[in-house]
């Protein structure tokens, strides 16, 4: 039933590790964002690209690295990975962002990373 | 940046009450709010959304209030039932960034 899908659902690595989430959408929608959420369940906006073009880039170590190869993929990819990098991350996408009435945004169902 | 509080952090009632969580938020150029519910382990669903021209919104037990002056926001459950037990978080969105609370647990006593 999901519009958004992300693979893994479960991933568990080894720090200084570099893996990837992948993050698909098939609503036709613009916009792509991921999320973080961590132990205490606060979530928190990363990036958002708009039709392949990075639109928001919040304050994230640049070891992740978002990578869109077309609208309907937003890939997140993260280098030499840390303990602190555990968390929950979401991939969410809406019809266009900055554009009221398609700006609702629709999450994937998660990709659970543990760092050991 | 926006800065959006939350409260209560918990929340616990019996079935059939009404329960009620609320939401502040720092910039009035946020104009769209949505409200996500959370079960464990599954993602947030979005259960209902007001924007910034609308005071007030409805949809069956949900209902969700807007006061911009004040800058704050609601939701209201009522005849709460066991199922609605989950994380609710609410958002205030202003240009693409959605800033959420930090979430309400709340639990439904039969």
């Amino acid at each position: 039933d999901t519009a958004v899908s992300q693979t893994p659902k479960y991933l568990v690595t080894q720090m200084g590790n570099d893996k990837s989430i992948k993050c698909e959408q098939n609503l036709g929608h613009d916009t792509m964002y991921w999320y973080k959420q961590d132990s205490k369940k606060f979530l928190k906006i990363m990036f958002s690209y708009n039709n392949k073009e990075l639109i928001i880039n919040e304050t994230v170590p640049n070891r992740f690295s978002p990578k869109s190869p077309d609208k309907a993929h937003l890939n997140l990819h993260i280098n030499s990975l840390e303990l602190g990098d555990s968390a929950v991350y979401f991939c969410a996408s809406s019809r266009q962002a900055r554009v009221q009435g398609r700006d609702t945004q629709y999450f994937g169902p998660g990709t659970r990373l543990t760092v050991l | 940046g926006e800065n959006v509080e939350q409260h209560p952090s918990t929340l616990s009632v019996q079935e059939g009450d009404s329960a009620v969580i609320k939401c502040t938020y720092s910039d009035s150029a946020s104009n769209y709010f949505p409200w996500y519910k959370q079960e464990l382990g599954k993602r947030p669903q979005l259960i209902i959304d007001i924007r910034s021209n609308v005071g007030e919104k409805k949809d069956q037990r949900i209902a969700v209030t807007l006061n911009k002056t004040a800058k704050h926001f609601s939701l209201h459950i009522t005849e709460t039932q066991p199922e609605d037990s989950a994380v609710y978080f609410c958002a205030a969105l202003k240009y693409s960034t959605l800033t959420f609370g930090k979430g309400t647990m709340l639990l439904v006593s039969p």
